[in-house]
């Protein structure tokens, strides 16, 4: 079974500081998906990164894949108060991925306060 | 646009109480999903559905059973429900093998 590790698991800051959350694992991923998850709702896709390497920018959100693909983080740049939410990193399996979907992280709870 | 819906929303239970949850997606995707989400705990794996007509066990499948009633419909049901059964359970869904999974927006189950 391949883990992926996210880390921090609580961050709070102030509105308008920057932040950097990470997401590892010891296996090699084909791609990897991060979600975000707001109280009363399910997860919701935010970007999918499949090249080791790859950077992907989403308004202030940069998202990176580590080289080796076992790693990824996700950078948010002068955070609102409207990130706040739980952040999940989801990898799909290493070569083909499995019938069974994804693999998740535990998640990183973000409270960005005004 | 619909999506994912589950149903109910909230439920409470006693134990050794029975329930189907129901899931219901209108986006024609192949593969159907069930997770629990604890805090703590992450999303966990219960159950899925490759393809209308085969259903398999995830990471925590005990006292839980699934049926793939068609390709829209993907229900799970507690046969006997249990404390540590107390839940968030989601429902996803997926077009093909490893594309980004779609969410419902919950079922929160409370077992006394």
């Amino acid at each position: 079974t391949q883990l992926l590790e996210q880390s921090p698991q609580f961050l709070s800051i102030q509105e308008g500081e920057n932040l950097t959350v990470y997401c590892n694992s010891s296996s090699v991923f084909s791609s990897l998906q991060w979600y975000r998850q707001e109280p009363g709702e399910g997860p919701v896709l935010l970007v999918t990164v499949v090249t080791g390497g790859e950077v992907k920018k989403l308004k202030r959100l940069t998202f990176q894949f580590g080289d080796a693909r076992k790693d990824s983080s996700l950078h948010i740049t002068a955070a609102q108060p409207g990130d706040t939410g739980l952040y999940l990193c989801a990898g799909v399996d290493w070569p083909g991925g499995g019938a069974d979907g994804l693999t998740f992280g535990k998640g990183t709870h973000l409270i960005i306060q005004p | 646009n619909a999506g994912v819906t589950q149903t109910p929303k909230f439920q409470v239970l006693k134990t050794g109480q029975s329930m189907t949850l129901q899931c219901a997606q209108d986006m024609n995707h192949n593969s159907m999903y069930w997770y629990r989400q604890d805090p703590g705990m992450g999303l966990r794996l219960i159950y899925y559905s490759a393809s209308e007509g085969t259903t398999d066990k995830g990471e925590v499948p005990n006292g839980y059973n699934v049926s793939r009633l068609n390709k829209r419909e993907f229900s799970l049901r507690l046969e006997s429900a249990a404390p540590s059964q107390t839940s968030v359970y989601f429902c996803a869904t997926e077009d093909t093998r490893n594309q980004p999974q779609h969410f419902g927006d919950g079922t929160r189950l409370s077992i006394l």
